[in-house]
């Protein structure tokens, strides 16, 4: 069954923007995990943020975590054409066996040229 | 470099014809795991091997089996496929780094078709 929510369920940009993508959980994670895939294809992982930690980067990501609000946001910054996917929250909760994930449905990010 | 691999790429077979699903990887990763994944919905996780122990969902239907004969590969065979079926699946793997689970990583999945 889903933990994770994303939101917006779409967002639309033009290149350059920056893109905010939410997520919100339900239950105590052990860390929350950002996914994205393109159209048709397997998911790449983007950034795994434990629960201890509040904010993680990687080039143009930045991952935040509130465990008190039970949420997290990804930011990609200069955002580009080719970032144009589908983005996953992902969290492994406490107390789950074998580092089982729980997703959610994704956004769907479009940027256009 | 070290990966998940998937095979087929697209599997078309006929309603109720059964129909077997490859992964391998090269991580040495001591989990995998079965997902499926309709359009516009989220992956699902069917079942997990840790090295041979199998882990099935509650709600994974009977038509859905799995093996992995060793750490390298694993196998989704769908009994009797149904036209409910059609979707992607996806294998990913993860391991145990000794205080924590690490990311799971992920095939390029297979889009089955059910005519």
């Amino acid at each position: 069954s889903q933990q994770g929510e994303e939101d917006p369920q779409a967002l639309s940009i033009q290149e350059g923007e920056n893109a905010t993508m939410n997520c919100s959980y339900k239950t105590s994670i052990n860390n929350l995990q950002w996914y994205r895939q393109n159209s048709g294809r397997g998911l790449v992982h983007l950034i795994l943020i434990r629960s201890n930690e509040r904010e993680k980067h990687s080039g143009r990501l930045r991952v935040t975590l509130d465990t008190s609000k039970k949420s997290s946001s990804l930011l990609i910054t200069a955002s580009r054409a080719a970032d144009t996917a589908s983005y996953f929250c992902a969290t492994n909760d406490r107390g789950s066996t074998l580092g089982r994930l729980y997703f959610g449905r994704g956004t769907q990010l479009t940027v256009w040229p | 470099d070290a990966m998940v691999i998937q095979n087929p790429r697209y599997q078309v077979t006929q309603f109720g014809k059964p129909v077997t699903l490859s992964c391998s990887q090269t991580l040495n990763h001591n989990v995998m795991y079965w997902y499926q994944q309709k359009s516009s919905q989220a992956p699902k996780l069917l079942f997990h091997y840790y090295d041979k122990d199998f882990n099935n969902e509650a709600d994974t239907p009977d038509n859905f089996q799995s093996r992995r004969p060793n750490t390298s590969f694993c196998f989704l065979d769908i009994r009797s496929p149904g036209l409910g079926d059609a979707a992607m699946y996806l294998c990913a793997t993860s391991n145990w780094s000794g205080w924590a689970w690490d990311e799971q990583f992920f095939g390029p999945g297979t889009r089955l078709t059910v005519l």
